[in-house]
């Protein structure tokens, strides 16, 4: 079965600075797709950034970014210019192609130090 | 923009009562799914549906039952509620297998 794994329970960081959230999973497949996964204190969940096993590149939207190695199995999101608004629990999730299975992380809080 | 929506923030049930919660997507979208969350433990599959009145059984389906008569719409149904459902359940949909899945607000749940 595959397995997500957030070993790191919290972080926190400095308004403006940088910081990366921890990511490893354990699978067989070839075919399958990594998210993360945002969730605000009392807010709805949403999709931060999705990444395609298949490409080489790492996926970036604005801030984020992933550092997506395939082979270590690991699947890092780094938070540039780190902004209050980015205080939230973040989900790492995994999912084949085979079918729509969503297999999550336990989640990191992450907080934001003005 | 997607919107799923739930039927219910926050919901207090009493044991042995049945509970129903809904769950709308406005995307005509193919896949419905149910989890709940609990802290320290992530988001846990129960059920998921792949088209009108098909369902499949997810990690922890034990305790539940979902119904799915329309496109739109996907229920999740507590038979009996017991005090260990106390949790968050989310709803989510996504078009196909493999594409992302958009979540609903969720509902609170405590069973008394």
């Amino acid at each position: 079965a595959q397995t997500v794994t957030q070993s790191q329970p919290e972080m926190s960081v400095q308004e403006a600075e940088t910081v990366t959230l921890s990511c490893t999973y354990d699978t067989s497949e070839s075919d399958y797709y990594l998210f993360w996964y945002k969730q605000p204190p009392s807010r709805q969940m949403i999709l931060v950034i999705r990444q395609e096993a298949y490409k080489q590149q790492n996926a970036t939207e604005n801030r984020f970014s992933v550092n997506f190695q395939k082979a270590a199995k690991s699947f890092s999101l780094k938070i540039s210019d780190s902004q209050l608004g980015d205080a939230a629990m973040y989900f790492c999730a995994y999912l084949t192609g085979a079918n729509s299975k969503l297999t999550f992380g336990k989640g990191i809080t992450l907080s934001v130090r003005p | 923009d997607v919107k799923v929506t739930q039927s219910s923030r926050y919901l207090v049930k009493r044991t042995g009562e049945k509970v129903f919660l809904e769950c709308v997507q406005d995307m005509d979208h193919e896949n419905m799914f149910w989890y709940r969350q609990d802290p320290g433990l992530g988001l846990r599959l129960i059920y998921f549906s792949y088209d009108v009145k098909m369902k499949e059984k997810g990690d922890i389906p034990e305790g539940y039952s979902v119904s799915r008569e329309k496109k739109e719409r996907f229920s999740l149904i507590l038979e009996s509620a017991s005090t260990n459902q106390t949790s968050m359940y989310l709803c989510a949909s996504s078009p196909l297998p493999g594409e992302t899945q958009y979540f609903g607000p969720g509902t609170r749940l405590l069973v008394l």
